[in-house]
């Protein structure tokens, strides 16, 4: 049973755009919703989270947005870059513990 | 060195050996975790140590052995592994497993294959 369902699996995207990266969870027990990045070769590092107090957190250019009742939350990346182009993966935890559940991961391409 | 170190990157292993995987935070951290990373799929996690204790093994095969001699080292001794196996293994660590930050510091990974 996957908890945390991705999607879309691969996202292409042209520069200046803007992409979105959907994610649903089914434990209303999560309080915890981090966004990860992941480069070739590298593991993944937090790029932006939230709780499920606030609606939407903006950090420059990548934004979460959450919606508890539909218990849906998002990842959008305005004015997209070529830099961008990684691996997203969405997650969450619960309990105020640090033991992270994953999504499969959306791989995001941003071309010139 | 800073941040979290997994050694080696690459390991290319037969059914029969015995290998290990070796993980080292400087961070200062408290709890580390062993996720399995597959194409498609979701990261998966194996076990999870708080100050050296385990606290969590997540239904893993008996082929995989963790160890954490102290917080700042995590092993994972493989033996007798099948090619289903073939994986990148990341090691993470975090600051507290209950109460911290909720974010989890990753390595680069072990890439893993088993022939």
């Amino acid at each position: 049973q996957q908890q945390v369902k991705q999607s879309p699996q691969s996202l292409i995207v042209q520069k200046g755009g803007i992409s979105i990266i959907n994610c649903a969870y089914e434990n209303t027990a999560f309080d915890y919703f981090p966004w990860y990045q992941q480069f070739p070769g590298k593991g993944p590092a937090l790029l932006i989270a939230i709780r499920p107090d606030v609606s939407e957190k903006k950090e420059g250019r990548f934004t979460i947005s959450f919606n508890k009742s539909a218990k849906q939350f998002s990842l959008h990346i305005m004015d997209s870059q070529p830099g961008d182009s990684a691996t997203y993966f969405c997650a969450a935890s619960y309990y105020n513990t640090d033991k992270l559940i994953f999504g499969t991961g959306t791989r995001l391409q941003v071309f010139p | 060195e800073t941040g979290v170190t997994q050694t080696p990157r690459h390991l290319v292993m037969g059914m029969t050996n015995k290998k290990s995987l070796k993980c080292e935070q400087h961070l200062g951290h408290n709890a580390m975790y062993w996720y399995k990373q597959s194409a498609k799929k979701p990261l998966e996690l194996m076990f999870v140590y708080s100050l050296e204790e385990r606290v969590e093994n997540n239904s893993v095969p008996s082929r995989f052995s963790p160890e954490c001699p102290n917080s700042s080292h995590l092993f994972l001794h493989l033996h007798t592994l099948q090619p289903e196996d073939s994986a990148l293994y990341l090691c993470a660590s975090s600051l507290s497993l209950a109460g911290g930050t909720g974010e989890l510091f990753f390595g680069e990974g072990s890439r893993l294959t088993v022939l």
